[in-house]
C-alpha cells in the first residue's frame, strides 16, 4: 500500500538533545511538508520541500532543521534550540506544490520532553 | 498574508440535525480553500476543496461548502449529523499571491455529536 510512514510514534527528548523524526513516502510525490500541531492552535508549517535538495522555511522554522536528499525521505531534526518542542508532529506530501494539491498525511509523532 | 479564521473552537449538535462549521479567510486574491478532517487517533483526511470552479463544493461523507467571495467565507455544512462525524475539522487556504506553495491551516473546530 502506498502512503506516508512516520516514526517513531512516540519520542522523548532530554534537555539539550537533538532528536530526528523520520518521514518516508512511497507515493512518488515531489512535495513534502512538516507541520506541528498544538492543542487549540491547529497546524503550523515548519518546513516544506517542493523538490529534492531544496526546502523552504515555514512559519515556525526556528529550532528545527530538515534535509531532502532523497525524494521519498524528509527527516525533521528538533534541535536543542527549540525550547518548547512538546507537540504532535505531522508529515505530509503532495504530488506537487501547485494549486489545489491534496495533502496526504502520516499518522504523526508525539514528541515529549523528559 | 493569507489566513483563515475558524469562528468556533467547539460545536455540539444532536445526531440527525444540521452541521455548520464556519470559516472566514483573508486574501487579496482568489485562494484555493480546503476542509480537512482529523478523527481521533487517525491521520488528516481531505473532505473537499475549492479551486475557483463551482462555488458550491461537494465533499465526502455528505459534507459540502460554499465559497462566498463577498463574505470571504467558506463554511462547511452537512444536512444531518452522524455520530461518526465527531472529529476536528480544519479550514485551510493555499495562498496564490505569494511565493509560498504550502497550505495554511485554521485553528480547528471540534465537532461533538450527541445521541
Amino acid at each position: 500500500d502506498g502512503g506516508i510512514t512516520q516514526s517513531p510514534k512516540y519520542l522523548f527528548r532530554k534537555e539539550g538533545q537533538n532528536v530526528t523524526l523520520s518521514c518516508e513516502q512511497n507515493l512518488n510525490h515531489d512535495a513534502m511538508y512538516w507541520y506541528r500541531q498544538d492543542p487549540g492552535q491547529g497546524l503550523r508549517l515548519i518546513y516544506y520541500s517542493q523538490i529534492v535538495n531544496d526546502f523552504q522555511k515555514g512559519d515556525i522554522a526556528e529550532g528545527y532543521s530538515v534535509s531532502r536528499e532523497k525524494k521519498e525521505s524528509f527527516p525533521l531534526t528538533v534541535t536543542s534550540a527549540q525550547k518548547n518542542p512538546t507537540a504532535f508532529y505531522l508529515c505530509a506530501s503532495s504530488i506537487g506544490a501547485g494549486v489545489g494539491e491534496k495533502l496526504y498525511f502520516g499518522s504523526g509523532t508525539q514528541l515529549s520532553v523528559l | 498574508a493569507q489566513s483563515v479564521t475558524q469562528l468556533d473552537s467547539h460545536v455540539s449538535v444532536s445526531e440527525g440535525t444540521p452541521v455548520l462549521l464556519r470559516c472566514n479567510y483573508s486574501s487579496s486574491y482568489s485562494p484555493s480553500l480546503f476542509w480537512y478532517v482529523q478523527h481521533p487517533n487517525k491521520g488528516l483526511q481531505l473532505l473537499l476543496k475549492y479551486t475557483s470552479a463551482a462555488t458550491l463544493v461537494k465533499g465526502i461523507n455528505g459534507f459540502e461548502a460554499e465559497f462566498k467571495k463577498s463574505e470571504t467565507s467558506f463554511h462547511l455544512t452537512k444536512p444531518s449529523a452522524h455520530m461518526s462525524d465527531a472529529a476536528e475539522y480544519f479550514c485551510v487556504v493555499l495562498p496564490e499571491d505569494t511565493g509560498r506553495r504550502a497550505l495554511t491551516f485554521g485553528s480547528g473546530t471540534r465537532l461533538q455529536v450527541q445521541p
